[in-house]
């Protein structure tokens, strides 16, 4: 069955610094979200890519799904402290109501 | 509505018990997930509604695991016979709209989950 693989699982980086989390599929997907969960807290929804080769961006997070539509990535420029939590992609193959989560990033970023 | 509520939000059973887990999505959305999420895990796909059709059961671990949605609105997920690998952390979600509708946005909104402990 379908796999969605996210690395790395955990980062911690210095408050300022960059940060990109990476999916892979097995299988090529429709379209694919992106979610972050803070500690203690549920999944709360960032954003949905549909196309090729999108690339889409919310201030300072950038969101890209490849052109096989198979990968996907986000990266936040210049953490902060408020960036601190797990990021999820989920995934959904064509032709099927099922998304499949990633196994998670954890962001650490220290002041 | 504020947003999709769980109930109860903790649950302790003995093994070998039943339990009954309640989703209430947000009014008027059409869609209804549930996911279980294991400790350091990323939520688990159990089971997918449309309005009161479960049009998709594939994620659920055994036939001890069953879900309703009679009228199309509150969901109860119900686990017979407990088992302590069915500890996890449920979550529900609802959707505006149908699952893959690609025109508008599919956003899951979350509700806060029920923790079930099985000792």
């Amino acid at each position: 069955g379908q796999q969605v693989m996210q690395i790395p699982q955990y980062q911690h980086v210095q408050e300022g610094e960059d940060f990109t989390t990476y999916c892979n599929s097995s299988t090529t997907l429709s379209n694919i979200q992106w979610y972050k969960q803070r500690p203690g807290g549920h999944p709360v929804f960032l954003i949905q890519l549909v196309k090729s080769g999108e690339v889409k961006k919310q201030k300072r997070l950038t969101f890209q799904f490849g052109e096989a539509k198979k990968n996907s990535s986000l990266h936040i420029t210049a953490t902060q402290t408020t960036d601190v939590g797990t990021y999820f992609c989920a995934g959904r193959a064509s032709g099927t109501y099922k998304y499949n989560f990633g196994t998670g990033t954890r962001l650490k970023v220290l002041a | 509505g504020a947003g999709v509520s769980q109930s109860p939000r903790y649950k302790v059973a003995k093994r070998g018990q039943d339990v009954a887990l309640r989703c209430d999505p947000i009014s008027g959305h059409v869609s209804l997930f549930w996911y279980q999420q294991a400790l350091g895990q990323g939520p688990e796909f159990l089971t997918y509604f449309q309005n009161e059709a479960q049009l998709d059961k594939s994620g659920l671990p055994s036939d001890r695991f069953f879900a309703e949605r009679p009228e199309g609105s509150v969901s109860t997920l119900k686990i017979q016979r407990t088992q302590q690998e069915d500890s996890a952390v449920y979550l529900c979600a609802s959707s505006l709209v149908l699952a893959g509708g690609l025109t508008r946005n599919d956003e899951q909104f979350f509700g806060p989950g029920t923790r079930l402990t099985v000792l």
